[in-house]
């Protein structure tokens, strides 16, 4: 299993332009996240999903957007980049929620936006 | 604001060394996760409490969540250079599908 993959893994974008982070999990979960990862902040929830066709914002979800059109896909859109969302991105996955709920995450998106 | 308060933000200690994490909030929670993330890579779950006052051990490292829910620890005794990493608390509500994670604290353990 390769568990959760996450491409790109590195991309430079210009203020105003869009991309889509695709994260793949071949674990058969339910749950899937978006978080952002910047220093000393720790990682913010941006959007998230309990199933196929679902998605809920999270913490931080202004200037992004979201899909899951497959169980097992999660992509993140960024529709108009600014410089603030320069940042590493995250996805994780999990089995519907109880007390001992494991999150399994990627190896990161970073992400530059001049 | 951060939901999560991590103490300290950076630690660097000598090989043998105990150290204490802290992770406090003014909110209470349903569970209490840690992770270590090593540079690079994802976060890796290491404990989850789910009870006040429970305590939990994995080897060298004891993990506490505080009586009220509000506030947990992480303990290492005779630290090693392995476990050096960004170690990150997260907690859980009961309401929604969401956790919270806390700032961070950044450990290097010197040989």
């Amino acid at each position: 299993n390769a568990g959760v993959t996450q491409t790109p893994k590195f991309r430079v974008l210009k203020t105003g332009q869009s991309m889509t982070l695709l994260c793949a999990q071949d674990m058969n979960h339910e749950y899937m996240y978006w978080y952002r990862q910047d220093p000393g902040m720790g990682l913010r929830l941006i959007h998230y999903s309990v199933g196929e066709g679902t998605t809920a914002k999270g913490e931080v979800p202004d200037g992004y957007n979201v899909s899951r059109l497959k169980k097992q896909n999660f992509l993140l859109g960024l529709e108009s980049a600014a410089p603030s969302q320069t940042s590493v991105y995250f996805c994780a996955s999990s089995y519907p929620r109880d007390y001992e709920e494991t999150q399994y995450f990627g190896p990161g998106t970073r992400l530059l936006v001049l | 604001t951060q939901l999560l308060e991590q103490s300290p933000q950076f630690l660097s200690i000598q090989e043998g060394e105990n150290l204490t994490v802290y992770c406090n909030s003014s909110s209470v929670f349903s569970s209490l996760q840690w992770y270590r993330q090593e540079p690079g890579e994802g976060p890796v779950l290491l404990v989850t409490v789910v009870t006040g006052g429970e305590v939990k051990k994995l080897k060298r490292l004891t993990f506490q969540f505080g009586d009220a829910r509000k506030d947990s620890s992480l303990h290492i005794t005779a630290a090693q250079p392995g476990d050096t990493g960004l170690y990150l608390c997260a907690g859980g509500l009961n309401t929604g599908n969401q956790f919270y994670f806390g700032t961070g604290t950044s450990l290097t353990v010197i040989p």
